[in-house]
């Protein structure tokens, strides 16, 4: 049984080109995660939302945009894809926003910029 | 420096060993603790949360040391399809959810 689902599963775009990828979940979470990760190394928080409050990370770039349109749903929009943005993208979602909630991840979409 | 560290391995060891890795965060202020699996090109999945007393499922064991800012995962009895990558993650902020991960630590486990 699914519950944090991402579409698509690989995605190929062109330099500047812009991508979108999508995340839903069954879990009726509050708190939805994207993340980056390139190969060999950690994920890393691109952005949250909790409930559609929206936080972006400090070091995040301007060219990755996000939008929740409802619990279920979340986007990444990443504007001018630079070769440099090739990596796995991670949506995850928790409960609620506290130290300690559990963040279940989906299966990601991974990114390749030509 | 980063905030939280891993020694990337490989950890190459046999069916049936014993084997522990370490992870150190540098914010002594650290909430909470986790250890994830993650197998090539797939999602981390959550393996276990670490709590200050210990805490241990099956044959994995995870600790918490606050005075030298470090926990670690304990495999017992090795099982081939423990190969994998294991990241450690760690919550600094209070009243908050930002996990930063390691860059984990890949275990082979060979027949």
């Amino acid at each position: 049984d699914a519950m944090v689902i991402q579409n698509p599963r690989y995605q190929v775009t062109q330099f500047g080109k812009p991508v979108t990828l999508s995340c839903s979940q069954t879990l009726n979470h509050n708190v939805m995660y994207w993340y980056q990760q390139k190969s060999s190394q950690a994920p890393k928080l691109l952005f949250h939302y909790y409930d559609k409050d929206f936080n972006n990370e400090a070091d995040t770039p301007d060219n990755f945009q996000s939008r929740r349109p409802n619990t279920s749903f979340c986007f990444l929009d990443i504007r001018s894809p630079g070769l440099g943005d090739a990596a796995m993208y991670l949506c995850a979602t928790s409960r609620g926003w506290g130290s300690g909630e559990t963040q279940y991840f989906g299966p990601g979409t991974r990114l390749l910029v030509l | 420096r980063k905030e939280v560290e891993q020694d990337p391995g490989p950890f190459n060891v046999p069916e049936g060993a014993t084997v522990a890795f370490n992870c150190t965060y540098s914010n002594s202020a650290s909430q909470s603790f986790f250890w994830y699996r993650q197998d090539c090109r797939k999602e981390p999945k959550l393996l276990m949360s670490v709590y200050s007393s210990g805490n241990e499922d099956g044959r994995f064991t995870a600790q918490l040391n606050r005075a030298s800012q470090y926990i670690s995962l304990l495999i017992r009895d090795s099982k081939l399809s423990d190969s994998a990558t294991y990241l450690c993650a760690v919550n600094v902020e209070t009243g908050a959810n930002n996990l930063f991960f390691g860059t984990g630590t890949r275990l082979t486990v060979i027949p």
